[in-house]
């Protein structure tokens, strides 16, 4: 089983609609990550989290939140999504300074 | 603000040549660099991990290594194959951004049979 699982791993929705991406980790790491990718501009901070009581504002958190729910499930939601969010989001956690991706989510806003 | 870019930004070789990929970053001020491999609509897989005090690390075929007081990190990939083909990121991470790595562009390698 994978250590890092991101749910839905794909979405296709319209403008205007609120999204929730989740991620769950069994690694047992206190930090998270969500990361979204756009190609030819590589990957982007959106929001991490050190530990459960722990939130901070990434490079381009400005459309979205983020909700650690417990040391293992890292959700991030779109309040309102629109077609310039539409990209591959990743989640990861980290141990020691590396860092350990999902398989990622393709979401598509109409 | 830290800034990596990643040369070339594409690469096309013939299969069992020896290549390098090459990253550089604007901040010496690491804690470390981590090199990763992605295929097309894939996650990112983790190849090697450089602290910052360290100058190389080896696995396999792959070898990176680490200068923080020029700014630079080469990935040496020796015999390449075809499966080797993907696109292939450098991360800094650390400094006063401890724990969030700042991500190179990438560098698209093809390795033709």
């Amino acid at each position: 089983d994978a250590d890092v699982t991101q749910t839905p791993r794909n979405r296709i929705t319209k403008t205007g609609k609120r999204i929730m991406l989740e991620c769950s980790q069994t690694k047992g790491h206190d930090r998270m990550y969500w990361y979204r990718q756009d190609p030819g501009l590589g990957l982007q901070l959106i929001y991490y989290s050190f530990d459960v009581k722990d939130i901070n504002k990434g490079e381009i958190s400005d459309g979205y939140s983020v909700s650690r729910q417990a040391q293992a499930k890292f959700s991030l939601s779109l309040e309102s999504a629109i077609p310039n969010q539409t990209a591959l989001y990743f989640c990861a956690t980290s141990f020691g300074g590396e860092q350990f991706f999902g398989p990622g989510t393709r979401l598509t806003v109409l | 603000k830290q800034e990596v870019t990643q040369i070339p930004a594409a690469l096309s070789v013939p299969e069992g040549e020896n290549l390098v990929l090459n990253c550089s970053f604007t901040d010496s001020a690491i804690y470390n660099l981590q090199w990763f491999r992605q295929d097309p609509g894939k996650g990112l897989t983790s190849l090697l991990l450089i602290q910052s005090s360290q100058r190389e690390q080896t696995s396999g075929r792959l070898n990176a290594s680490l200068d923080k007081s020029s700014g630079r990190s080469t990935l040496y990939i020796a015999a390449s194959q075809p499966g080797d083909s993907a696109t292939y990121l450098c991360a800094v991470g650390g400094g006063t951004s401890y724990g969030k790595l700042t991500f190179g562009q990438g560098t698209i390698l093809t390795v033709h049979p």
